[in-house]
C-alpha cells in the first residue's frame, strides 16, 4: 500500500484565493511526522511545513497551514491568498517515528499547482 | 548557515563513462539521503546513511550505482558505466536523526544527462 497518496495531479487557483492540496497517509506507527515541500520550476525542493502526530494544533507557517485530521489520516496543505510565485509542484511526505522503521521519508507523487492571474 | 551542497550542478556525459556526484550535508546532520527524480518515476530514494553507515540501499537500481560516505561531511554517488536511462536529477538531502522534528533539507540537485 502507498504510504502517501496525493490524488490531485494538477490544480488551478485564482490569484489571491485560497487553495487546498490533498494528502492522505498510511501508517500504523503512533509516532510520525508529516511534511510538505514545494518544487518550483527551477527544481529545488523547499521545505514548507511540518506536523507531528502528537501535535494538538494544526501547523501554520505564514500563508501555509496544514489541516491535520488524524482519524481520517489526512494532512492537507492550505495556501491562503495565492500568489503567482506559488505556482509549483507540491509534495507531501511522511516519516515514521519508531526505531524499527528507520528514518526515511515517504513522498507522494506530487500536485502541480498553477496560480492564474 | 550553508545548506546542503551538491556538485556538479550539471553534468553531461557519454554512455559508458563514469559519473561521480558529490554532496556535503548540513553541518551537524547525521543522516544523508540520495534521491533520483525523473518525470516517469517521480522521486525515488536510492540510499540513505545514518552516522556514515548505509542503512537501506534497496533503491539503488543496479550494481552500476554505488554510494559512499567516508565521513560526516561528504558523500559520493557513483555511476559506472553510465547509461542514457540514468539521465535524471539527483538530489542529496540531510537531516538530524533523533530529533523529534527531524526534517530533511535538500540540496539544489545535480542534473545528469547521459548521451
Amino acid at each position: 500500500a502507498q504510504k502517501i497518496t496525493q490524488t490531485q495531479p494538477g490544480m488551478f487557483v485564482q490569484e489571491k484565493e485560497a487553495v487546498t492540496l490533498d494528502c492522505t497517509y498510511d501508517t500504523s506507527d503512533p509516532s510520525y511526522g508529516l511534511f510538505w515541500y514545494k518544487q518550483p520550476s527551477s527544481g529545488e525542493m523547499i521545505f514548507l511545513i511540518y506536523q507531528g502526530s502528537y501535535d494538538q494544533q494544526n501547523a501554520t507557517e505564514g500563508r501555509y497551514s496544514l489541516n491535520f485530521q488524524k482519524a481520517r489520516k489526512s494532512a492537507n496543505l492550505v495556501i491562503s491568498a495565492s500568489q503567482l510565485g506559488d505556482s509549483a509542484m507540491y509534495f507531501c511526505a511522511m516519516r515514521e517515528g519508531s526505531a524499527d522503521t528507520g528514518n526515511q521519508f515517504y513522498f507522494g507523487t506530487g500536485t502541480s499547482l498553477t496560480v492564474i492571474p | 548557515d550553508a545548506g546542503v551542497i551538491q556538485s556538479p550542478r550539471h553534468e553531461v556525459t557519454e554512455m559508458g563513462q563514469e559519473v561521480t556526484l558529490r554532496c556535503k550535508p548540513i553541518s551537524g546532520h547525521n543522516s544523508l539521503f540520495w534521491y533520483r527524480q525523473t518525470m516517469m518515476r517521480g522521486l525515488e530514494l536510492l540510499i540513505y546513511f545514518n552516522n556514515n553507515v548505509p542503512i537501506d540501499d534497496s533503491g539503488m537500481p543496479e550494481d552500476r550505482f554505488s554510494a559512499k560516505m567516508p565521513n560526516a561531511s561528504f558523500s559520493t554517488l557513483k555511476i559506472q558505466p553510465s547509461e542514457p536511462r540514468d539521465s535524471a536529477v539527483y538530489f542529496c538531502a540531510s537531516s538530524l536523526r533523533g530529533n523529534f522534528y527531524e526534517t530533511q533539507y535538500f540540496g539544489p540537485g545535480t542534473r545528469l544527462l547521459v548521451l
